[in-house]
């Protein structure tokens, strides 16, 4: 069974530039997620997205935006690039909107400069 | 707002040694996840704790979730450098429009051989 899938894997951004992450999630899970991870901040939720529909959202500005495809693949893009957002950007899904766990990708580096 | 404080931020011990990792809060979670997470990928989920007092062992490690669902605890026993890793509690909470998991600040585990 294979697992989550997230491109690209590393990414080198220019600030003020736009950027767009992938996250295919197992098969079978409507439920996708995603979290933004530093050193400073640890891992915070960006925004959970079920059958296509953004049901949740973190605490980001409003630069950061995502949507869900009907296979419930999933984008998050973030625009006007700031090196703060220098981050580990991680997807996970879930069968069950999450209670019981959640399967994590290997996430996309990236590093704005 | 939801916090979860993790106690140790970081211990280092050597192998064959026991310890035990705090994962507090003030607020009442529906769950309450572990991770283990490696350098570079994304965290790896090893169990999930729904009632109040439950205790789950999962080989040398054992995870208790407290009696009133605001705390939980890691204990491993024996630990050998196969244990290293960044462990990460979150909190699940669910209902209504709130679907998702707060993560724990974190504890750095690094076990010498």
């Amino acid at each position: 069974k294979a697992g989550v899938t997230q491109t690209p894997r590393y990414l080198i951004k220019t600030r003020g530039q736009q950027v767009t992450l992938s996250c295919s999630p197992i098969s079978g899970h409507r439920s996708v997620s995603w979290y933004q991870q530093t050193p400073g901040q640890g891992l915070q939720f960006l925004f959970e997205y079920f059958s296509e529909t953004q049901r949740n959202k973190g605490n980001f500005p409003g630069r950061f935006s995502g949507r869900q495809f009907s296979n419930s693949r999933s984008e998050m893009n973030v625009s006007t690039l700031e090196l703060g957002d220098s981050a580990l950007y991680l997807c996970a899904s879930s069968a069950d909107r999450g209670k019981y766990g959640y399967t994590f990708g290997s996430g996309t580096r990236l590093t704005v400069v | 707002t939801q916090l979860l404080e993790q106690s140790p931020q970081f211990l280092s011990i050597q192998e064959g040694e026991n310890l035990t990792v705090y994962c507090n809060s003030s607020s009442v979670f529906s769950s309450l996840q572990w991770y283990r997470q490696e350098p570079g990928e994304g965290p790896v989920l090893l169990v999930t704790v729904v009632t109040g007092g439950e205790v789950k062992k999962l080989k040398r490690l054992t995870f208790q979730f407290g009696d009133a669902r605001k705390d939980s605890s890691l204990h491993i026993t024996a630990a050998q450098p196969g244990d290293t890793g960044l462990y990460l509690c979150a909190g699940g909470a669910y209902g209504g429009a709130t679907n998702k998991l707060i993560f724990g600040t974190g504890t750095l585990l690094a076990v010498q051989p």
